[in-house]
């Protein structure tokens, strides 16, 4: 059974700092990964796609990698901002479903 | 066009109600799945829609009815719900087979009294 976890649960840093937020998956046969975020009450915003193929995704401040061989992607934020604190989460498919599994979250906050 | 409208936002029923929350995309998505979301929890996949079928039910109990009357459409119609079901609901859909990137709804912010 697959299971994604998030490390850290929660996080708090000044303005500008560069982070990097953790996923990790026990099942390495996965078909996509998908990183949201999500305000609080409100739907998920998708962030990046990874397909099993590709090492690592970019949108302007945003870089996701993943290594499926040992089960973990990482999500770079640069030069945080207020406007990204949010919560964080990547989901995992695996191939041949419509199945996706969630991680518990990462709560981010950056301090202006 | 990337959006997933839900209705309504807000839902107020109580435990003998009948009511219904409704989803709708225009992307041409094969794929549509219902999540529900407890506080400070990740989304919980209920029920998935392939090609207007269901697919997979994730063992939801059947207070829960989904339907899927066309490609953009989807409904989820609730019964002698109980106040443990309090819980944001979240429409998604997706292109199609193999989990392909999901674009979710605002959500459904439900209390049951």
């Amino acid at each position: 059974k697959q299971e994604v976890t998030q490390i850290p649960a929660a996080l708090s840093v000044p303005e500008g700092e560069n982070l990097v937020l953790n996923c990790s998956f026990t099942d390495s046969a996965i078909y996509n990964l998908q990183w949201f975020r999500q305000d609080p009450g409100k739907g998920l915003t998708s962030l990046l796609l990874i397909q099993s193929s590709q090492r690592e995704q970019t949108s302007g401040r945003l870089n996701a990698s993943l290594d499926k061989s040992s089960g973990r992607s990482t999500l770079y934020i640069a030069a945080s901002q207020p406007g990204d604190s949010a919560t964080y989460l990547c989901a995992v498919s695996t191939s041949g479903t419509y199945k996706y599994i969630f991680g518990t979250g990462t709560r981010l906050k950056v301090l202006a | 066009d990337t959006e997933v409208t839900q209705t309504p936002k807000h839902l107020v029923m109580g435990m003998t109600n009948k009511k219904s929350l409704k989803c709708e995309q225009h992307m041409g998505h094969r794929a549509m799945y219902w999540y529900k979301q407890k506080a400070k929890k990740p989304p919980e996949l209920m029920f998935v829609y392939s090609y207007e079928k269901l697919s997979i039910n994730e063992s939801v109990p059947s207070r829960f009815s989904p339907e899927c009357p066309n490609s953009s459409l989807l409904n989820l119609h609730l019964h002698a719900l109980q106040p443990e079901d309090s819980a944001l609901y979240l429409c998604a859909s997706s292109q199609g087979a193999g989990g392909g990137e999901q674009y979710f709804g605002p959500g459904t912010r439900l209390t049951v009294t």
